[in-house]
């Protein structure tokens, strides 16, 4: 079955700076590429999204780009703030959702 | 608004008990999911349905059960519970492959 694995584990950054979260994925069939944002005490909320006809998404601050050759997606915050911080998982999919196993983020002010 | 909902949200049970989450929710999906959080592990899919007829075993089935009695409810079953089932427990909902996934807010299980 598809096999989802995420870098780094946990993330620090300044106020400001940019974040990259990678994540590969196993399966070549794989058409659908998720990001959920877990703020503390929360449910998982869809962030954004990338479908496999894609390379690249951007939705203000944030963006997903995706290489199917290197079965690799990433997501990819801009000028970070501390509200970003939170879990952040990504998914793969084919008929259901996999899950990357997360990254914790921390946006120091 | 349209919503998933648990309950309990928070619950405290000793080894060997028979416990039963409830979800449900008021968007109007066919899919239903139960999903398992632990720390460093993400959410792992235990039961999934994609109809009031479907059910389908996830990634960690083993010691859970689950009924879907309508297409608004869809409870997981632990028939004894064991410690290492201690965990965040989601369900969410969606309506297809490609289309996001609803979390309910999640109930906190603790076996003793």
């Amino acid at each position: 079955g598809e096999n989802v694995e995420q870098h780094p584990s946990t993330l620090s950054v300044q106020e400001g700076d940019s974040a990259v979260i990678k994540c590969t994925y196993s399966d070549s069939a794989s058409n659908y590429f998720p990001w959920y944002k877990q703020e503390l005490g929360k449910r998982p909320q869809l962030i954004i999204d990338i479908r496999s006809n894609v390379g690249e998404k951007k939705d203000q601050r944030i963006a997903v780009t995706l290489n199917k050759t290197a079965k690799h997606f990433s997501l990819h915050i801009t000028e970070t703030q501390p509200e970003d911080s939170a879990v952040y998982f990504c998914a793969a999919s084919i008929d259901k959702l996999v899950f990357g196993a997360g990254t914790i983020l921390r946006v120091k002010s | 608004d349209a919503d998933v909902t648990q309950t309990p949200r928070n619950r405290i049970t000793k080894t060997g008990k028979r416990i039963m989450l409830e979800c449900s929710q008021t968007k109007g999906h066919d899919r239903m999911y139960w999903y398992r959080q632990d720390p460093g592990l993400g959410l792992r899919l235990i039961y999934y349905s994609f109809d009031v007829k479907d059910i389908n075993k996830g990634e960690i089935s083993d010691g859970y059960s689950v009924s879907r009695q309508a297409q608004a409810k869809f409870s997981l079953s632990l028939e004894s519970a064991i410690p290492n089932q201690t965990a965040l427990y989601f369900c969410a909902t969606g309506q297809g492959v490609e289309e996001t996934q609803y979390f309910g807010p999640g109930t906190r299980l603790l076996v003793l």
